[in-house]
């Protein structure tokens, strides 16, 4: 069975760029999890989905950052204008409702 | 507000030994589920092991096992017979019920050596 899928798997790319994250959860999960980890925070939840719906995204640092999730097997996470502290491994995750998470391989994101 | 706390930074081990790393919680909410992950320097997050709130016998998967002690709020992984392949970053974390919106947070990690 396939995992989660995440792309790319590692992206560089100049300050003030948009950046597209993308990810393919396990099909039939029904939650979807974008995380951020850095050496400094750790791993931190961004926002969450639930059937499609953004649940919790109290998580996002700030408005430069926007996920969606337009149907159940394709979410993005976008970064527009990028900047370098943005440098980090994005995760992708995904779940049954109280079962554990998959994670993806991660996108490592390196902003110049 | 919820909370995990690993507080061993880094632990080493003889290779065949066995080792505990610590987890604390702090949850109002009477339903979640503590987690345990692992990540090796390739990077990937590898699932270990899952203890649910109202479980009554510990987990177990394989060489793993979960010591749930729920009064004092701890979710500790114990590692037996360690290998050189369990090298790695370990990961406690925390579920809370549908009240939290199956939020989950992660501790901070402990990292773990093993010794040849």
């Amino acid at each position: 069975d396939a995992g989660v899928i995440q792309s790319p798997r590692h992206e560089v790319t100049e300050m003030g760029q948009e950046v597209t994250l993308r990810c393919k959860p396990i099909s039939g999960h029904d939650y979807l999890f974008w995380y951020r980890q850095t050496m400094m925070r750790g791993l931190e939840l961004l926002i969450y989905f639930n059937n499609n719906v953004p649940i919790d995204d109290s998580g996002m640092p700030e408005d430069r950052f926007s996920a969606k999730m337009p149907n159940a097997s394709f979410s993005t996470l976008k970064i527009q204008p990028s900047e370098p502290r943005d440098s980090a491994v994005y995760f992708c995750a995904s779940s049954l409702s109280g079962q554990p998470q998959h994670f993806g391989d991660g996108t490592r994101l390196s902003i110049l | 507000a919820q909370k995990i706390t690993q507080t061993q930074p880094g632990m080493f081990v003889q290779e065949k030994e066995a080792v505990t790393l610590d987890c604390t919680y702090d949850t109002s909410d009477p339903s979640y589920g503590l987690f345990w992950y692992k990540q090796p320097s390739s990077g990937e997050m590898i699932f270990l092991i899952y203890q649910g709130s109202y479980d009554q016998q510990n987990a177990t998967e394989g060489r793993y096992s979960l010591n749930f002690q729920k009064a004092r709020k701890s979710a500790n992984l114990v590692i037996s017979a360690s290998q050189l392949g369990d090298s790695a970053m370990y990961f406690c974390a925390m579920r809370e019920g549908r009240t939290g919106g199956f939020k989950t947070i992660f501790g901070a990690g402990t990292r773990l050596f093993v010794k040849a």
